[in-house]
């Protein structure tokens, strides 16, 4: 079985402080991914990675960074988190399986920013 | 632009049958998925379709028409542990997820 696991499933930080979301994936997957989730929205896609030191802008990567040092490991960093990034944030990993690429999820970290 | 719709809820009672409509304008397609998400928890993948025509899996079954830009969700038999919200992702021509904001499904006795 895939297993994502994310660092915290609850997060409360004050506006300015520097967030780090980490995310960790068990199946040697070369892809990762960082959404965040808000009511009556789709997942929004805020970056990607096809591989250790390589990432790739999704569709709202402002406000947001991302390191990944090493293969399995996947890191998102608010530099200074501001009230609007109050989200479920979910980290996800896949595997190139023809053209499936089926993503797999992590338990979310629900983020409150005050 | 890109856009994936789907009810934003629907109600069935325990027992019966509920389908799920997903439609879909993207660049390009390769592949529709459908994930299940229950409340607070992460979204677990359920079906994905690239040809035309139903895909049967145990009380559930997805259908995809590529012409009309179009699939379905079928859920039978439905429990109460099928109370969820159900998205509908589409594969674009650069291999991303395009995500619509989900069904809340709602089952009562």
């Amino acid at each position: 079985d895939v297993k994502v696991t994310q660092s915290s499933r609850y997060l409360v930080k004050r506006t300015g402080e520097k967030v780090f979301l980490e995310c960790v994936q068990d199946m040697d997957h070369e892809n990762m991914f960082w959404y965040r989730q808000d009511p009556g929205l789709g997942l929004r896609l805020i970056y990607f990675s096809y591989d250790v030191k390589m990432k790739e802008k999704g569709d709202i990567p402002e406000g947001y960074s991302v390191s990944r040092e090493k293969k399995e490991r996947f890191s998102l960093i608010l530099e200074s988190a501001s009230t609007n990034q109050t989200s479920m944030y979910l980290c996800a990993s896949s595997a190139r399986e023809g053209q499936t690429d089926t993503q797999y999820f992590g338990p979310g970290t629900r983020l409150t920013v005050l | 632009g890109q856009n994936i719709d789907q009810p934003t809820e629907m109600t069935a009672t325990e027992g019966a049958i509920v389908q799920i409509n997903c439609t879909y304008q993207t660049s390009g397609f390769n592949g529709l998925f459908w994930y299940q998400q229950h409340a607070g928890e992460a979204p677990t993948f359920l079906s994905y379709n690239v040809l035309d025509g139903l895909e049967e899996k145990g009380r559930f079954s997805s259908f995809l028409s590529r012409s009309k830009g179009y699939s379905y969700l079928l859920l039978k038999e439905l429990q109460m542990k099928d109370s969820a919200s159900y998205l509908c992702a589409v594969m674009d021509s650069n291999y991303q997820l395009i995500w619509g904001a989900g069904t809340k499904l709602i089952i009562k006795p």
